[in-house]
């Protein structure tokens, strides 16, 4: 079954960087793009990026652009989400989302379980 | 910063009929399907209809969506106490090279 497991709680301090993995199982890796949404304590659903496993090509909201990176590591079918000069504002359960689109229909039939990225000096 | 708007809540009693809508533009629910997802607190957001209308397989037919121009809908009729919920609209938006937009979301309270 298709499985995404992320990586466990994280506390930073203002100005810091964070990087959360999301590890895939029981699907080809490379054969679908993995995307990260994010949700602030209280607040809706923010859509941050994508990233193309195979090949790695990203694309990227662009309020993110210039402080967030995405990687995948194929031989661990792990992606990671890097986002970096953290303020209070980025505290927030970080989801990587697996889609699926076949040209008509785009939606995230699997979810992660959630990181809670705490900022805090 | 969402895009799509969502009231920030609605109820109902159990068994009544509650509709929660998703207002877009032609940039996304104009030209996309919409999608509705539900989140139970403290879990991750589980898709519940694709396609502006399609259920996953284990989702009650009670569930049930819709769309007209660049506005979509989603009902819920013989409303239970475990649909007590936020609720989000999304959708792809091909502007700004292409990016996912949410709803702001709807507090479903069952009274």
């Amino acid at each position: 079954q298709v499985q995404l497991v992320q990586s466990g709680a994280e506390v930073k301090k203002p100005g810091a960087s964070v990087k959360v993995s999301c590890k895939a199982s029981g699907y080809t890796f490379t054969s679908y793009y993995v995307h990260w949404v994010r949700q602030a304590p209280g607040q809706g659903l923010e859509w941050m990026g994508l990233i193309n496993p195979n090949g790695g090509s990203t694309n990227f909201a662009q309020k993110f652009k210039g402080r967030i990176t995405m990687t995948r590591d194929s031989s661990t079918s792990t992606v990671y989400m890097e986002l970096s000069s953290l303020t209070s504002e980025d505290t927030a359960v970080y989801y990587c989302a697996r889609p699926f689109w076949n040209g008509y229909s785009f939606r995230f039939d699997y979810w992660g379980q959630g990181t809670l990225v705490t900022v805090s000096s | 910063q969402s895009v799509l708007t969502q009231p920030p809540s609605t109820s109902g009693t159990p068994g009544q009929r509650v509709t929660i809508s998703c207002s877009g533009t032609s940039s996304n629910i104009g030209t996309n399907t919409v999608n509705w997802y539900q989140q139970l607190p403290g879990t991750a957001p589980k898709l519940l209809i694709h396609s502006n209308n399609e259920r996953p397989s284990g989702v009650p037919d009670r569930f049930s969506g819709s769309k007209s121009g660049t506005s979509a809908s989603l009902a819920i009729s013989g409303l239970q106490s475990e649909d007590e919920a936020d609720y989000y609209c999304a959708a792809w938006d091909d502007s700004l090279n292409g990016r996912l937009v949410f709803g702001t979301g709807t507090k479903v309270t069952v009274l």
